[in-house]
């Protein structure tokens, strides 16, 4: 099986509340990214997990957290959604020795009211 | 810092017409080219990529070449169906402090007309 799943496909919050984005992959892959994409723009990094180890892009650094108990789950959580966060949200994953390859899910598309 | 750039927002042809989508990109470091495809209601899937300077990828009738002269890495396709519509996303890839770390272009938004 070589799908990423992400719940729920689609996600509709209120601004202030927070917001849990959930995925998983079992190809064992040892990373798992995040990245935020809005329409005709480039899909753009938030964050990723090799292994156990959390690595935040710079400009996304407060605004969003993750979590991964184990190695097929990951989560995105952001904590005070803002009207901005509104976007497709796509997670992927990779193996670090495959030369660049990354498996995507089909995204959970958030939107904030 | 890395940049993927894709020119064309979105690109409309008949079937069996000549697909030429162009991208250019921006690094200091040596990086692995991508071009994903995204069907609609579907993640981006991996159609090709190359790890070598004037090296050609090749999957499924398309083809893209790592030209580092030109810094580009355009996708081809000698006779685009209908159901090659979808968006391409161009991506470099490039191994840094222990990670891949990628940078995508905006996307081409193909519409194939039968």
């Amino acid at each position: 099986d070589t799908t990423v799943k992400q719940n729920p496909r689609y996600k509709l919050a209120r601004v202030g509340k927070p917001v849990n984005l959930i995925c998983s992959q079992t190809m064992n892959h040892d990373t798992m990214y995040w990245y935020q994409k809005k329409p005709n723009q480039a899909p753009k990094l938030l964050l990723f997990y090799y292994d156990k180890i959390l690595n935040r892009e710079a400009d996304t650094f407060e605004k969003f957290q993750s979590s991964r108990p184990n190695n097929s789950f990951c989560s995105l959580y952001i904590g005070s959604a803002g009207l901005e966060y509104s976007a497709m949200y796509l997670c992927a994953s990779s193996r670090r020795d495959w030369g660049g390859e990354q498996y995507f899910g089909p995204g959970t598309r958030l939107t904030v009211l | 810092g890395d940049s993927v750039t894709q020119k064309q927002g979105q690109v409309t042809l008949s079937e069996d017409d000549f697909l030429f989508i162009n991208c250019t990109y921006s690094t200091t470091t040596y990086p692995t080219l991508l071009w994903y495809v995204q069907y609609l209601g579907q993640g981006p899937q991996l159609l090709l990529k190359v790890t070598t300077a004037n090296n050609k990828g090749i999957s499924r009738g398309f083809e893209a070449t790592y030209d580092k002269g030109t810094t580009s890495f355009h996708l081809q396709k000698a006779s685009v169906q209908e159901s090659d519509s979808a968006v391409y996303f161009c991506a470099l890839a490039h191994f840094n402090t222990g990670n891949y770390k990628y940078v995508f272009g905006a996307g081409t938004r193909l519409k194939v007309i039968a």
